[in-house]
């Protein structure tokens, strides 16, 4: 069982560069999210999907932007990169009304 | 908004003793309380959650308190073994959907 499977693991990027992160899920999961995670400051929010075809903004979307490419996959796009983004980021898949979120193993990106 | 914080960033304790991991939420109105435990270079794991209307939840090994008069949890680990070393983190619900706020983990860390 691969759970929430996130590409690359790891990856470092110049200013002003762009990339993508890739998630997929295979446990039919409706609500898909990305968390970035920065030392003394816990997971925040992104994006978030509640069902395929619908995004929206969580608590940091600023300098990103998000796919809900079909239920299994949900990708974040980071267009001109910035060393604030520098961080690890997190998808995560949950079923509709339930409390449980299932993460993936995280991104660690580095922006120099 | 939410804000959600912890206690102690980090907590020692001996092996066998038990873990009290303290978490304090601002929103009244906030549904749903989680724990996650997050080892080293891996996402965050579903240990334990508990809804609004309940004060108490027990798991194997993990007791998780809810006090909403002051708007407090808590998660209790008995007989802290060495396998319970990671980041700790609270997550609260609020306002429907599937959207989780974090606390900033406490780091636990058992002693042999």
């Amino acid at each position: 069982n691969a759970g929430v499977t996130q590409t690359p693991k790891f990856q470092v990027l110049k200013t002003g560069q762009s990339m993508t992160l890739q998630c997929a899920q295979d446990m039919n999961h409706n609500s898909m999210y990305w968390y970035r995670q920065d030392p003394g400051m816990g997971l925040r929010l992104i994006y978030y999907s509640a069902s395929e075809g619908t995004t929206d903004k969580g608590e940091v979307p600023n300098g990103y932007n998000v796919s809900r490419l079909n239920k299994r996959e949900f990708s974040l796009r980071l267009e001109s990169a910035a060393p604030s983004q520098t961080s690890v980021y997190f998808c995560a898949s949950s079923g509709t009304g339930a409390s449980e979120a299932f993460f993936g193993q995280g991104t660690r990106l580095t922006v120099v | 908004g939410e804000s959600v914080g912890l206690h102690l960033p980090t907590l020692s304790v001996q092996e066998g003793d038990n873990s009290i991991i303290n978490c304090a939420y601002s929103n009244s109105a906030s549904d749903y309380f989680i724990w996650y435990k997050q080892e080293s270079g891996k996402g965050p794991q579903f240990i334990i959650d508990i809804r609004s209307n309940m004060d108490k939840r027990q798991g194997q090994r993990v007791t998780v308190l809810l006090n909403k008069t002051v708007k407090h949890l808590s998660l209790q680990i008995a007989a802290t073994q060495p396998g319970d070393s990671a980041v700790y983190f609270c997550a609260v619900r609020t306002g429907g959907g599937n959207k989780l706020t974090f606390g900033t983990g406490t780091q636990l860390k058992v002693e042999l």
